[in-house]
């Protein structure tokens, strides 16, 4: 099956920084990406839709000068936290069209 | 914004036994997809159903639709202590283009099979 690769799977960041994660659909071109973050024992909750060529569309309560988005080729899309603090410490996980996911990305802000 | 409800929110059986895990959704749907995740890791997709299917199959699996009560569930049969995870429920949206492949996710239920 089609293969999204997400990286890194965990990182850890002094808050105040900038971390980003990329998105990668291996084996077939992804004109949409989706991202998702889960808080501890919470469910998947989506915060944008990254479109190939375009601005990403953000969902209701996602700041999108905070986490921007870039999806400059049909294969890749990154999100980059931008000023993280320890409360964006969450697991942050990316699919591609037709919802094949990513591994995910464990995020810890120090 | 979250749609999908789960029950129960936690599950505790011993191997060999079946686990039932329910999902209710409030919008019409293309499609229901269901997926495990072990703890803090990613996600594996299980089994889809079309909205225009009512019951599928995939080995220990077993998943129902009913779409006038908007409910689904999950059946492991047999149940095994790698079973052991969280499931969750999607929907995937009726309209199609670049939101296919968008999901609401449900709560989850945590599973835990005691060998």
């Amino acid at each position: 099956g089609a293969v999204v690769s997400q990286h890194p799977s965990w990182v850890i960041c002094k808050s105040g920084t900038s971390v980003k994660i990329e998105c990668r659909s291996l084996d077939f071109q992804a004109t949409t990406m989706f991202w998702y973050r889960q808080f501890p024992k919470q469910s998947l909750m989506l915060m944008a839709t990254s479109n190939e060529g375009s601005k990403a569309t953000y969902e209701q309560g996602v700041e999108k000068d905070k986490f921007l988005i870039n999806h400059a080729s049909l294969t890749l899309s990154t999100l980059t936290v931008t000023s993280a603090h320890p409360e964006d410490s969450s697991f942050y996980i990316c699919s591609a069209t037709k919802a094949f996911f990513g591994q995910g990305t464990r995020l810890t802000v120090v | 914004s979250q749609q999908g409800e789960e029950d129960p929110q936690a599950l505790s059986i011993q191997e060999g036994e079946n686990a039932t895990m329910n999902c209710s959704y409030k919008t019409s749907i293309n499609n229901l997809q269901w997926y495990r995740q072990n703890s803090g890791r990613g996600l594996v997709h299980l089994i889809l159903i079309r909205s225009n299917e009512r019951e599928k199959h995939s080995g220990r699996l077993r998943v129902t639709l009913d779409t006038s009560k908007k409910s689904s569930s999950l059946l492991i049969t047999a149940s095994r202590a790698a079973d052991t995870a969280s499931y969750f429920c999607a929907t995937g949206p009726m309209a199609g283009g670049t939101s296919y492949g968008k999901l609401t996710f449900g709560q989850g239920t945590i599973l835990t099979v005691h060998p």
